[in-house]
């Protein structure tokens, strides 16, 4: 089963709108973290907002917000105002304990291409 | 957040030589070093992990005699592709800090 999952491919919203990114995930630690970034053409990997699994409150980024709903497993971003230099790909993406290296592991979902209309 | 650099960003190689991927923490001490590949319109998957002064812990089905990782410093990992072949061609990057900070990438091309 996919721990990550992302069902939009992809995403067309129009300059100044708002727009909202799936996110659903899969884990039985009790202790996580969630992760956006964001991936322009140039492949550098941007990251955006984090949510902990104990936050009580969803968490917020200048205009990108998490819809934390943790008893439905999920994890949307929310983008508001959208500009034409949000057009990227988007990777939502959780941190487990990964007790193969002693350390923390990140699992990718597949990722959203977001494009902004003008 | 971290700061990372990742050399080279691009890089065109033959069949069958070596590329070697560095990743340089300049700002703090990074123990642990996260290599990740992705293929074209693909995501993230992590390769290895590298811990300094130790050996490199392995994902299941990456091959440790062709992706040869070495973190001898804090603020030093590198990643050598031996032998690459065309199928080796994607996009390598770094990241110190398990979700903050990444490097910029490598593009390997293997023609």
């Amino acid at each position: 089963a996919q721990k990550i999952t992302q069902t939009q491919p992809g995403m067309f919203v129009q300059e100044k709108e708002a727009v909202t990114l799936d996110c659903t995930y899969d884990t039985s630690d009790p202790s996580y973290g969630l992760f956006w970034y964001k991936q322009p053409s140039s492949g550098e990997m941007i990251f955006l907002i984090y949510q902990g699994s104990y936050d009580q409150q969803n968490a917020t980024e200048g205009r990108y917000s998490l819809n934390f709903q943790k008893a439905r497993k999920s994890a949307n971003l929310v983008i508001s105002a959208s500009q034409l230099g949000d057009s990227a790909m988007y990777f939502c993406a959780m941190r487990e304990v990964y007790s193969g290296a002693g350390s923390y592991q990140l699992t990718f979902g597949k990722g959203t291409k977001l494009s902004v209309i003008p | 957040g971290a700061v990372v650099s990742q050399h080279p960003s691009r890089v065109i190689c033959k069949s069958g030589t070596s590329v070697k991927i560095e990743c340089r923490s300049l700002d703090f001490q990074a123990t642990t070093m996260f290599w990740y590949r992705q293929f074209p319109k693909k995501s993230l998957m992590l390769m290895a992990t590298s811990n300094e002064g130790s050996k490199a812990t392995y994902e299941q089905g990456v091959e440790k005699d062709k992706f040869l990782i070495n973190h001898a410093s804090l603020t030093l990992s590198t990643l050598t592709v031996t032998s690459a072949h065309p199928e080796d061609s994607s996009f390598y990057i770094c990241s110190p800090q398990p979700g903050y900070t990444f490097g910029s990438g490598t593009r390997l091309t293997v023609v």
